[in-house]
């Protein structure tokens, strides 16, 4: 199984709700990763989770809160998000944490597409 | 923040021509990834190249690697309509931890 899958495909929520983004992977990849992609533009890094510890966090606000309750899942959870937020946002894994000189390749879900109202 | 720069920035080519498009990026390199992108959808990774690699083949698509140019490119040899999709170059950033995408090369290919 090479897929990593993301619900809901499709989200609407207004500023004041709190909601969630789930994926999930079964490939027994150890690195897990959220990217945000507005239309036209490419991918932007938000978070990247090894062995279930957040390892990177890109500077993203504090209103998205990432979580992974175990090496297979990963969510995204939301909440009083501004209409910028608006977005596709992916969920990624990888075998692990590449470093320095090393490369993994990322694979990637079908995305989750946010819209805030 | 993005490191690689893809050109160009829209391509429009006929159904069996071939597609090249190319990534600049500004700082030394491990490796370099290309993904492909169908309409708001996932990326599929397509090829990754070595920072001591120069070319590498894999099916219809060919890439090269010029380090001391800081370039790489994409050939996508006899292209079909299944083809049709955004085009992201990659690469590794803090440390090899996460990927820099550039801003992307849209194909289009019409029968």
């Amino acid at each position: 199984d090479t897929e990593v899958t993301q619900t809901p495909k499709h989200l609407v929520m207004g500023m004041t709700n709190k909601k969630s983004l789930k994926c999930e992977q079964h490939m027994g990849h150890r690195a897990m990763y959220w990217y945000k992609q507005k239309a036209k533009k490419p991918p932007e890094l938000m978070f990247v989770y090894s062995y279930e510890k957040l390892s990177i966090n890109e500077s993203v606000p504090s209103r998205f809160s990432p979580e992974c309750p175990n090496s297979s899942l990963l969510n995204l959870h939301l909440h009083a998000l501004q209409p910028e937020d608006s977005a596709l946002y992916l969920c990624a894994s990888s075998q692990g944490l590449a470093g320095p000189g090393g490369a993994y390749e990322q694979y990637f879900g079908p995305g989750t597409r946010l819209t805030v109202t | 923040s993005q490191q690689g720069e893809e050109d160009p920035q829209a391509l429009s080519i006929q159904e069996g021509e071939n597609a090249t498009m190319n990534c600049s990026y500004k700082t030394s390199i491990n490796n370099l990834q290309w993904y492909r992108q169908n309409s708001g959808r996932g990326l599929v990774h397509l090829i990754l190249i070595r920072s001591n690699e120069r070319e590498k083949h894999s099916g219809r698509l060919r890439v090269t690697l010029d380090t001391s140019k800081k370039s790489s490119s994409l050939l996508i040899t006899a292209s079909r309509a299944a083809d049709t999709a955004s085009y992201f170059c990659a690469t590794d950033a803090n440390s090899g931890y996460a990927l820099n995408f550039g801003k992307g090369t849209s194909l289009l290919v019409t029968p």
